[in-house]
């Protein structure tokens, strides 16, 4: 059964700071693995989605990579600001059947402080 | 505007009550996903359709029900059954579901009094 582990739970950082958001799994045969932003109160919002077959993706700021041998992502945030406070969530979708169903992550609640 | 739609945003049901969420998209998707969220956890699925008038179970289905008459809608039934519903409930689409990125709607928190 697919496990989808994000530590740390909780990140406090100065505005400005580099920093590194970790994701887990423990069955390698993934599809997919995405990284998501939610904001207190709301809904998901996709940041980046990295195919079973690539590396890394980039978005501004924003670098996510895939080492699927030893099951980890990391989404890294580039020169922090107060608006990249949220909780971040990765999801892996496993290449079993063909539901499309995705396996969450707990989350980091990232706080970046002015 | 093309989007997903939840209602009502915050939803408030007496013990032994059944409540219904709404899920509403016109992004023209063939799949739409249920979850439920609870605090300090990830997103958990309860139940999800890939056609319209076809649905499965997720992982945590017991006590909730769901239909599919349209391909823009999935309503959500909690029922009495649900031992505890208290949670923010998300639902999620996809234009096809094994391939292609969910998109969110804004969720609904069900609180049970």
């Amino acid at each position: 059964k697919q496990e989808v582990t994000q530590i740390p739970a909780a990140l406090s950082v100065p505005e400005g700071e580099n920093l590194v958001l970790n994701c887990s799994f423990t069955d390698s045969a993934i599809y997919n693995l995405q990284w998501f932003r939610q904001d207190p109160g709301k809904g998901l919002t996709s940041l980046l989605l990295i195919q079973s077959s690539q590396r890394e993706q980039t978005s501004g700021r924003l670098n996510a990579s895939l080492d699927k041998s030893s099951g980890r992502s990391t989404l890294y945030i580039a020169a922090s600001q107060p608006g990249d406070s949220a909780t971040y969530l990765c999801a892996v979708k496993g290449n079993s059947g063909n539901t499309g169903k995705l396996i969450f992550g707990q989350g980091t609640t990232l706080q970046v402080k002015p | 505007d093309g989007g997903i739609t939840q209602s009502p945003k915050y939803l408030f049901r007496k013990e032994g009550q059944n409540v219904t969420l709404s899920c509403e998209q016109n992004l023209n998707h063939d799949a739409m996903y249920w979850y439920r969220q609870d605090p300090g956890q990830g997103l958990r699925l309860i139940y999800y359709s890939q056609i319209v008038n076809d649905f499965q179970k997720g992982d945590i289905a017991e006590g909730y029900s769901v239909s599919r008459e349209k391909k823009e809608s999935f309503p959500l039934t909690v029922t009495s059954a649900q031992k505890n519903p208290t949670a923010f409930y998300l639902c999620a689409s996809a234009l096809q579901g094994s391939l292609d990125t969910q998109y969110f709607g804004p969720g609904t928190r069900l609180t049970v009094l």
